[in-house]
């Protein structure tokens, strides 16, 4: 089952490259997130999407910028990034349970490279 | 603040042993939701079970099962007769309901190698 959905699903880019990173979920949620998972690092929440409303940026630098223009899709567009930046991005998609959010289910990620 | 903790990195073992990951959570919340994923290779992270904090019984799926103890704030998975396909990072996770309630807070992950 293929509920949440992301392309690419390999990406290398230059530093001063534009691309947007895309997900989408078929599984009827109204609440959207990304993640970066760098290698031995825990999962780093980015950016929570809440009733297609941006409810939580967790302090992430603003070459990531993202939208989401309905309650299935969610983009992450990217420029002028690092090589730091070289991780894999995970979508996540999940209910809202009154002002709660219920399980998050998650894409395959997009593995990105900076050069 | 909400923290959880999978003090083992990598875990070796050979087909069909039984093997437990362990998950220490702390949280101030009386409510509460722990969770585990599994990352195989591809990446995609798989839900693999949920349980609230009011829920102690002890579940277990298949080859899978879970042993949740408030006392010890811990919240172990055991692998039955562990299969190569088993091979994964397995990733606890904590949710609380308070403030920052709606944030995921996950473990660092144990690398599973099940070898033939």
């Amino acid at each position: 089952e293929t509920g949440v959905t992301q392309t690419p699903r390999h990406l290398v880019m230059g530093m001063t490259n534009k691309k947007s990173l895309k997900c989408e979920q078929h599984l009827g949620h109204n609440a959207m997130y990304w993640y970066k998972q760098s290698a031995k690092k825990p999962l780093e929440l980015m950016f929570v999407y809440s009733l297609e409303e941006r409810v939580e940026n967790n302090s992430v630098p603003s070459r990531f910028s993202p939208e989401c223009p309905n309650s299935s899709h969610l983009f992450l567009h990217l420029h002028t990034l690092q090589p730091e930046d070289s991780a894999l991005y995970l979508c996540a998609s999940s209910r809202l349970a009154g002002e709660y959010q219920e399980t998050q289910y998650f894409g395959p990620g997009t593995r990105l490279l900076v050069l | 603040a909400q923290k959880v903790t999978q003090a083992q990195t990598e875990i070796s073992v050979v087909e069909k042993e039984d093997v437990t990951l362990d998950c220490v959570y702390e949280t101030r919340d009386t409510t509460y939701y722990l969770f585990w994923y599994k990352q195989p290779p591809s990446g995609e992270l798989v839900f693999l079970i949920r349980r609230n904090s009011f829920d102690e019984q002890n579940e277990i799926s298949g080859r899978y099962s879970w042993n949740f103890q408030k006392s010890t704030s811990s919240f172990n998975f055991t692998i039955t007769a562990s299969q190569v396909v088993d091979s994964a990072v397995y990733f606890c996770a904590l949710r609380g309901v308070t403030g920052g309630g709606n944030k995921l807070t996950f473990g660092t992950g144990t690398q599973l190698k099940v070898e033939l």
